[in-house]
């Protein structure tokens, strides 16, 4: 089944305690995406990759890191998490050609103590 | 900077009834890409329905149809003979085409729909 797999779901944290949350696709899609959703303001660009080694920063990479050693995963990186960081967080890919839609994974919600 | 507008942050309707979500757009470009997306309370991200700015005939997915007016950069979403299912979190997307394939979607802050049985 063609999926977009994020872990953990769920986590609650702590200030300054590093987290990673992982995002997997088994499309072979080039490209991929980092969201997060705020209550009234929608989904906003972190950082996003066109391929292996080649990621840019999206609207609001303040805070996060990413990368992109293989095809299949991007994982999102919080170094020194803080309580603003608290929100939803999608994953997404697609292939190449701007006419195909994204496909996202289920969402990760973290909460920053 | 593109802009999505969703003026409706909360809409109601009853089941089997037809609802209009409204959406607007701001961009000085004639070729992109419009899109739909339900988010139900799951927090799944699922795309309805997209559009291509150059299409003139606008998209329609089963009981999903757009009104896509370029002249006046609105695109609303219609749902007819509304199901139980329906409810969710609806999102308007802006996407526009960029050299090396860097684009990315810009999304409205969505509308609320329920559906009353």
């Amino acid at each position: 089944e063609a999926q977009v797999t994020q872990n953990p779901r769920y986590l609650i944290t702590v200030t300054g305690k590093k987290l990673t949350v992982t995002c997997s696709q088994n499309m072979n899609h080039e490209y991929m995406s980092w969201y997060r959703q705020d209550p009234g303001l929608g989904l906003r660009q972190i950082y996003y990759s066109m391929n292996v080694e080649v990621t840019d920063k999206g609207d609001v990479p303040e805070g996060y890191k990413v990368s992109r050693k293989e095809k299949r995963n991007f994982p999102l990186i919080l170094e020194s998490p803080s309580p603003n960081q608290t929100s939803l967080y999608f994953c997404a890919s697609r292939t190449s050609g701007v006419h195909q839609p994204q496909h996202f994974g289920d969402g990760t919600r973290l909460s920053i103590l | 900077a593109q802009t999505v507008t969703q003026s409706q942050p909360e809409m109601s309707v009853q089941e089997a009834e037809t609802v209009t979500l409204s959406c607007t757009y701001d961009t000085s470009e004639s070729n992109y890409y419009l899109f739909w997306y339900k988010q139900p309370p799951s927090r799944q991200m699922i795309l309805v329905i997209r559009q291509e700015a150059y299409k003139q005939q606008n998209a329609t997915e089963n009981r999903f149809s757009v009104n896509f007016q370029k002249a006046a950069k609105s695109f609303s979403l219609k749902i007819s003979d509304s199901q139980l299912g329906d409810t969710a979190m609806y999102f308007c997307a802006f996407m526009k085409p960029r050299p090396g394939g860097s684009e990315k979607l810009v999304f409205g802050k969505g509308t609320k729909l329920t559906v009353n049985p």
